[in-house]
């Protein structure tokens, strides 16, 4: 079963500075697509930045960046230039066989300090 | 174009009793994915609905059901209902399904369960 895991619950970073969170994941399948997910205290799940296996381009999103390590099944996610507005739980998740059907690490809380 | 409108927003249930929730997904999605999240467990996939038939489902006894509308619009039941089916109930929709569309996620309906 594929599996993600995200190993900081929590994190901080000063406004303007850079962060990285981390996220790995088990399958066993050698195409898949990879998400971050952010979702704020309104509860809404924007979706922050996406990675298809068979790229070997890194994926981004203006201050959103990924470093995608296939062999070593590592998604992480870079925010530069902090802001306030990035404060959020962040998802990690996975794409599997058709549809919607996401599995989501377990998140990691981002405060962003003024 | 409106996003995707879960209701109600909110809902309290006794033990025992069913509960019945709601999704319309942007205008012209065919694809609508249920998801639940709670604390301890995080966001679990439910099921996907696809052209009014089910295409996948999550582990989730068969309390949890749900159906699709030809308008798209979705609808998910939970019976006899437990305290453990506390939790933030999450819709998604997305254009044709596939692993490579993006998922819009609605605001959830929070369903506390006394």
């Amino acid at each position: 079963a594929q599996t993600v895991t995200q190993s900081q619950p929590e994190m901080s970073v000063q406004e303007a500075e850079t962060v990285t969170l981390s996220c790995t994941y088990d399958t066993s399948e050698s195409d898949y697509y990879l998400f971050w997910y952010k979702q704020p205290p309104s509860r809404q799940m924007i979706l922050v930045i996406r990675q298809e296996a068979y790229k070997q381009q890194n994926a981004t999103e203006n201050r959103f960046s990924v470093n995608f390590q296939k062999a070593a099944k590592s998604f992480s996610l870079k925010i530069s230039d902090s802001q306030l507005g990035d404060a959020a739980m962040y998802f990690c998740a996975y794409s599997v066989e058709y549809g919607n059907k996401l599995v989501f690490g377990a998140g990691t809380i981002l405060r962003v300090k003024s | 174009k409106a996003g995707v409108t879960q209701t109600p927003r909110y809902l309290i249930k006794t033990r025992g009793q069913q509960v019945t929730l709601s999704c319309s997904p942007i205008s012209g999605h065919r694809s609508v994915s249920w998801y639940q999240q709670t604390p301890g467990q995080g966001l679990q996939f439910l099921f996907e609905y696809f052209s009014e038939t089910q295409r996948n489902k999550g582990n989730f006894p068969g309390r949890f059901s749900g159906r699709q509308f030809s308008n798209s619009r979705s609808e998910m039941n939970v019976s006899t209902l437990e305290l453990g089916d506390s939790a933030l109930y999450l819709c998604a929709s997305s254009w044709v399904g596939g692993r490579n569309t993006e998922a819009f996620f609605g605001q959830g309906t929070r369903l506390t369960v006394v």
